[in-house]
């Protein structure tokens, strides 16, 4: 299994939707996992940490599995400024460096 | 004033030419990072570092090469480009921080190379 893994997408949702990406992930040591947003030839940013017993930010709910070792990030209500790419972010196996996932793209459509 | 900062900003050079990428952080991280980006691989890690002694390799260093001058200045050099390197480039930093120590990565605007 790779490291990190996400459904490429693209995710074509309409405006007012809910949308739910899933990410496995093969280092069951880890620790630290996150969701990043990318724009478009831009930084990836953080979106928010991804906590054992799941957070929310406003419309953007984190989960965490370990059992079966993925997470997801729900976000409702979606918005045409949502669209963008979604990386899941983990630590490395051997205490190396978060890897990224290769991102799953989202476009909301008016 | 960005917190990670990269320069060049854009490039296009020549197969064979060394270039030199530079990354300085105003952020006080002690760990910084070089990463490549490419159309459907994602985000690769060239090089990281975890103070100015303390340099690593990711999973992809041949053909590049780094410096850590200063706890907030990180290089990244291609000794003698190729074609294949054309890429988007990414300097990102980060403190000791989660669970496990490896706490948010802040990314810089990242530099877009052509190597003709």
């Amino acid at each position: 299994r790779k490291e990190v893994e996400q459904d490429p997408g693209p995710f074509n949702v309409p405006e007012g939707a809910t949308v739910a990406f899933n990410c496995t992930y093969s280092n069951s040591a880890s620790q630290s996992f996150f969701w990043y947003r990318q724009d478009c030839r831009k930084e990836p940013k953080l979106l928010m940490s991804v906590y054992s017993s799941g957070n929310e930010d406003g419309r953007f709910t984190a989960q965490l599995n370990r059992a079966s070792q993925y997470i997801s990030l729900l976000i409702r209500d979606s918005k045409l400024s949502d669209s963008a790419t979604y990386l899941c972010v983990v630590e490395g196996e051997g205490n190396t460096p978060l890897v990224f996932g290769k991102g799953t793209r989202l476009s909301v459509i008016a | 004033d960005a917190d990670v900062t990269q320069t060049p900003r854009n490039r296009i050079t020549k197969t064979g030419k060394r270039i030199m990428l530079e990354c300085s952080q105003t952020k006080g991280h002690d760990r910084m990072y070089w990463y490549r980006q490419d159309p459907g691989l994602g985000l690769r890690l060239i090089y990281y570092s975890f103070d100015v002694k303390d340099i690593n390799k990711g999973e992809i260093s041949d053909g590049y090469s780094v410096s850590r001058q200063a706890q907030a200045k990180f290089s990244l050099s291609l000794e003698s480009a190729i074609p294949n390197q054309t890429a988007l480039y990414f300097c990102a930093t980060s403190d000791l921080g989660g669970a496990s120590g490896w706490g948010e990565q802040f990314f810089g605007p990242g530099t877009r190379l052509t190597v003709l």
